[in-house]
């Protein structure tokens, strides 16, 4: 079965500074990544996803995550943290559900961060 | 824009008493997923429609049913709600398949008083 941890559940950056956000995921197959942002009480933002194809994906708000298949990672990065950045991330792993044809996700236990002006 | 809408935001309910959450979609995507997602935990699937073929995790309790009337319209009934079914509840769509994207709506959270 699908697995994804995420270490860190706290993580406090300064405004300004970069951020990564680390992603470990265990699926005996290509893996479908995904990472969303959930705001509080809100629901969940897609901020970018990866199918195949280049490694290195693009996502919005300025995020960006890495693909290694040797390191069954798939991290989170931006440049430079907004205030607005601060939010909860969860890293998810997509399985097709071969019985009813929808895309399960599995979810990490998500990070939550915190952003110091 | 399409979306994807839960109503209530927010649901306050006696324990015991039933009660039910919806959600809508103008996507037109033919899967719609209900997920629990308790105090600092990751989400959980529930179930999941394609189309109007129903599809359970296997670790759902009986306690909790859906029903999808039409493609745009879906709705999770709890039939007796106990203290720990309180969390906040995600509606999401996608189109079939493992490489699609699923899109959420805002959640609705639900007290157990």
């Amino acid at each position: 079965a699908q697995s994804v941890t995420q270490p860190d559940i706290h993580i406090t950056v300064s405004e300004g500074a970069s951020l990564e956000l680390r992603c470990n995921y265990s699926y005996g197959a290509t893996p479908y990544l995904f990472w969303y942002v959930q705001s509080p009480g809100q629901g969940l933002q897609l901020l970018l996803k990866y199918f195949s194809g280049d490694t290195l994906v693009q996502g919005i708000k300025g995020f960006e995550a890495e693909f290694k298949r040797s390191q069954s990672s798939f991290n989170l990065r931006k440049p430079s943290v907004h205030w607005s950045d601060a939010a909860e991330y969860f890293c998810a792993v997509g399985s097709l559900i071969l019985t009813g044809g929808g895309n399960k996700l599995t979810f990490g236990t998500g990070t939550q961060l915190k952003v110091e002006l | 824009d399409a979306m994807v809408i839960q109503n209530p935001r927010y649901q306050v309910t006696q324990f015991g008493k039933p009660v039910t959450l919806s959600c809508s979609q103008t996507l037109n995507h033919n899967v719609m997923y209900w997920y629990q997602q308790k105090s600092s935990q990751a989400p959980k699937l529930l179930f999941h429609y394609y189309d109007k073929d129903f599809n359970n995790e296997a670790d759902t309790p009986d306690n909790f049913q859906s029903r999808r009337p039409n493609t745009s319209f879906c709705f999770l009934d709890i039939r007796s709600p106990g203290l720990g079914d309180a969390a906040m509840y995600l509606c999401a769509t996608s189109r079939w398949g493992a490489s699609t994207e699923a899109f959420f709506g805002q959640g609705t959270r639900l007290t157990v008083v």
